[in-house]
C-alpha cells in the first residue's frame, strides 16, 4: 500500500504570495489532517478533514484554508505568506471513522516551505 | 484541553543499554496515546499506541511504552539502545471522544544513541 504523499517536497515563496500544498491520503482513508512543524512551537494542528467536511480547526488565522476533494486528497492554502510561515507542513491520513478503521495516523513526509 | 509534556529535550544512552523516553498527559477521559519517531528532514513515522488493555504495549522496532493511569504518564522504553535509534520522539494524545481525529504534541525528545 502506498503511504501518505505530499507534494512539493520543498517550496520557496516571497512575502505576500500564497501557496498550495497537496496531501494524497492511503487509500481507503477518509481523514486527512494537516500539522505545522516548527522549531520554535513544535508541532501544531491545522484542521482536519473527513468525507470533504472539515471537522476540526486550529488556532491558526484564516489565512490558513484547506479542503478535501471526492476521492479524499486535501490541499491547504496559505494567503499573504509572512515569514512566520516557514515551517514543515504535514499531512497525516487516518482510517478512524470508516468501518474497520484504526485509531493511529500515518504521516506524509511533508513540505518545507520557506518565506523569503 | 489535553496536553502533553516531554520532560527532556535530550536523552543521551550508550550502544546496548536500555533508554527511557519519559512522557506525561492530560486529557479529559480515557486517552488514546502514542509514540512517534522523526529522523531529520523526514515526516513522522508511527510507533506504538495505547487504547485500552494491556499497559504494556509494544510496537516497532524492539519499542516498547508502559501506560501507567495513576501517574498519567507513557514512558517509551527499549532494552538494548542502537545508534539507529538516534532520532527525534514524540509522544502524542487524543482523546477518545469528539475532536476527530486531532493529536496534541509533545515538545519532542532528542535521544543520542553512542557507541
Amino acid at each position: 500500500k502506498a503511504g501518505v504523499t505530499q507534494t512539493p517536497r520543498y517550496l520557496i515563496k516571497t512575502r505576500g504570495q500564497q501557496v498550495t500544498l497537496s496531501c494524497s491520503p492511503i487509500s481507503g482513508h477518509r481523514s486527512v489532517s494537516w500539522y505545522q512543524q516548527t522549531p520554535g512551537q513544535g508541532l501544531q494542528f491545522l484542521f482536519e478533514y473527513f468525507s470533504e467536511t472539515q471537522r476540526n480547526k486550529g488556532n491558526f488565522p484564516g489565512r490558513f484554508s484547506g479542503r478535501q476533494f471526492s476521492n479524499s486528497r486535501s490541499e491547504m492554502n496559505v494567503s499573504t505568506l509572512e515569514l512566520g510561515d516557514s515551517a514543515l507542513y504535514l499531512c497525516a491520513s487516518s482510517s478512524r471513522g470508516t468501518v474497520g478503521g484504526s485509531t493511529e495516523a500515518f504521516f506524509g513526509q511533508g513540505t518545507r516551505l520557506t518565506v523569503v | 484541553a489535553q496536553s502533553v509534556a516531554q520532560p527532556e529535550d535530550q536523552v543521551n544512552v550508550a550502544e546496548g543499554n536500555p533508554l527511557t523516553v519519559k512522557c506525561t498527559y492530560s486529557v479529559s477521559g480515557n486517552p488514546y496515546l502514542f509514540w512517534y519517531v522523526q529522523y531529520p528532514n523526514r515526516g513522522l513515522q508511527f510507533l506504538l499506541k495505547y487504547i485500552t488493555g494491556d499497559n504494556l504495549v509494544k510496537g516497532s522496532y524492539g519499542f516498547e511504552a508502559e501506560f501507567n493511569k495513576s501517574q498519567t504518564s507513557f514512558h517509551l522504553k527499549k532494552p538494548s539502545a542502537l545508534v539507529s535509534d538516534s532520532a527525534l520522539y514524540f509522544c502524542a494524545v487524543r482523546g477518545p471522544t469528539g475532536g476527530g481525529n486531532k493529536l496534541t504534541f509533545g515538545t519532542g525528545t532528542q535521544l543520542k544513541v553512542e557507541l
